[in-house]
């Protein structure tokens, strides 16, 4: 079956734009989260999305904010730009989220501010 | 949001066996225990998880502490293509992995 798939791979953008990114979870996962991958901090969460509900969200700016639609796909979008948001952005789906079981992480993101 | 200790990095021989170890000493009694690897350009990799028990799959067995305050990744005879970063995750009801900076696993043709 198909993975996790991202869209775009690739991104640039100048300072002061606004981004949105795309994640087609696994056919039937209904859990989304996404994930800051720098080579600074790691890999960070960002928000979790089930059922269209925000579940849990990490400790970003308001700038990032995301949502799920009813098909379970998700996107994130990050508004005025800075240069530390330059990143690979990660999303995975699971099932539904829970501790016992496993996620599927997509390729990312690479999204580059200039 | 508890938190895993691990080495830096590791090196193994191929096809030898490889033992990545992880401290978890304030896991609490809702954790799962989760690895995770991420090879170089690509998003992290479902590695095996477990609660209280050992567990085997294709890929990995898991050993944990009967304390529940260690765990080790076992994996039977390395490859190249085990080359990677491995990550240990305590997951419990909130929905989200708590990464740390892994363990970089060389593997020595």
């Amino acid at each position: 079956k198909a993975g996790v798939t991202q869209t775009p791979r690739y991104l640039i953008k100048t300072r002061g734009q606004q981004v949105t990114l795309s994640c087609s979870p696994i056919s039937g996962h209904r859990s989304v989260s996404w994930y800051q991958q720098t080579p600074g901090q790691g890999l960070q969460f960002l928000f979790e999305y089930f059922s269209e509900t925000q579940r849990n969200k990490g400790n970003f700016p308001g700038r990032f904010s995301g949502r799920q639609f009813s098909n379970s796909r998700s996107e994130m979008n990050v508004s005025t730009l800075e240069l530390g948001d330059s990143a690979l952005y990660l999303c995975a789906s699971s099932l539904e989220g829970t501790a016992n079981t496993e996620a599927f992480f997509g390729q990312g993101t690479r999204l580059t501010v200039v | 949001d508890a938190k895993t200790t691990q080495p830096n990095s590791m090196e193994s021989n191929e096809e030898e066996p490889v033992h990545l170890p992880c401290n978890h000493s304030t896991i609490s009694g809702t954790d799962y225990i989760h690895w995770y690897r991420q090879l170089p350009s690509q998003g992290p990799e479902y590695v095996i998880h477990g609660l209280t028990s050992n567990v085997n799959n294709r890929m990995a067995s898991l050993a944990i502490a009967e304390d529940r305050k260690s765990s080790t990744l076992i994996l039977h005879r390395a490859t190249l293509r085990d080359a990677a970063v491995y990550y240990c995750i305590l997951f419990s009801g909130t929905y989200k992995y708590i990464f740390g900076t892994g363990t970089r696993l060389k593997v020595l043709a």
